[in-house]
């Protein structure tokens, strides 16, 4: 049971390059989000999924596209990158059957630079 | 979407009991508070979860006053290693992850 398990770990883009983050969860959950954590900030949420097939914007959604093929994978597309989205990427996961309110799980991250 | 308020930081010698109290005004009924450990490089982990008195587990005890406005995060005897960002969360996971929203957190650093 390895969790939520993101790819990959680290990246260097060049400005206007395209690329696409994995995360994999292996525990069956219906919920998934992508967030991004600047320096010494709060995680701050980019886009979620309810469930196979469904996309949501979150907070900070500009730049980014997200799809959900398959309940276990959560992609994260960026079509052209800037310098402002350099960050480290977060992706969660969590569960929501039985009414329950649950915890989320976090991936390790992935540390995205665009110069 | 009910927002919280946390002190940005706090120092604390080892062995001592921290309290991290989380103001949350706005809190809606169905609404639950959970607590949220981050260390430098590493995704957030669940710490304790709760919706009114107080819950203990393992790691930590959470105690949630009658109008539920505040409550603490209490982590006993803390040792070099609990230093990390805590963040605390008031929502409802039922009813959409936009209530996973983490603010700035507060920053516990342990001194020997």
């Amino acid at each position: 049971n390895a969790g939520v398990t993101q790819t990959p770990k680290f990246r260097v883009l060049k400005t206007g390059q395209s690329m696409t983050l994995l995360c994999a969860q292996d525990m069956n959950h219906e919920y998934m989000y992508w967030y991004r954590q600047d320096p010494g900030m709060g995680l701050r949420l980019i886009h979620y999924s309810v469930g196979e097939g469904t996309t949501a914007k979150g907070e900070v959604p500009d730049g980014y596209n997200v799809s959900r093929l398959k309940k276990q994978n959560f992609l994260l597309g960026l079509e052209s990158a800037a310098p402002s989205q350099t960050s480290v990427y977060f992706c969660a996961s969590s569960s929501h059957r039985d009414n329950q309110n649950t915890e989320a799980f976090f991936g390790q991250g992935t540390r995205l630079t665009v110069v | 979407l009910a927002k919280t308020t946390q002190p940005i930081s706090m120092d604390s010698y080892e062995g001592q009991e921290v309290n991290i109290t989380c103001s949350h005004n706005n809190i809606a009924t169905n609404d639950y508070i959970t607590w949220y450990q981050q260390f430098p490089s590493q995704g957030p982990r669940f710490i304790i979860q709760g919706y009114k008195t107080k819950v203990t587990n393992e790691v930590a005890s959470l105690f949630i006053p009658a109008d539920r406005k505040s409550s603490t995060l209490s982590l006993p005897r803390v040792s070099l290693s609990d230093t990390a960002v805590y963040y605390c969360l008031v929502g409802d996971l039922r009813t959409g992850a936009n209530n996973l929203f983490f603010g700035t957190g507060t920053r516990l650093t342990v001194i020997p």
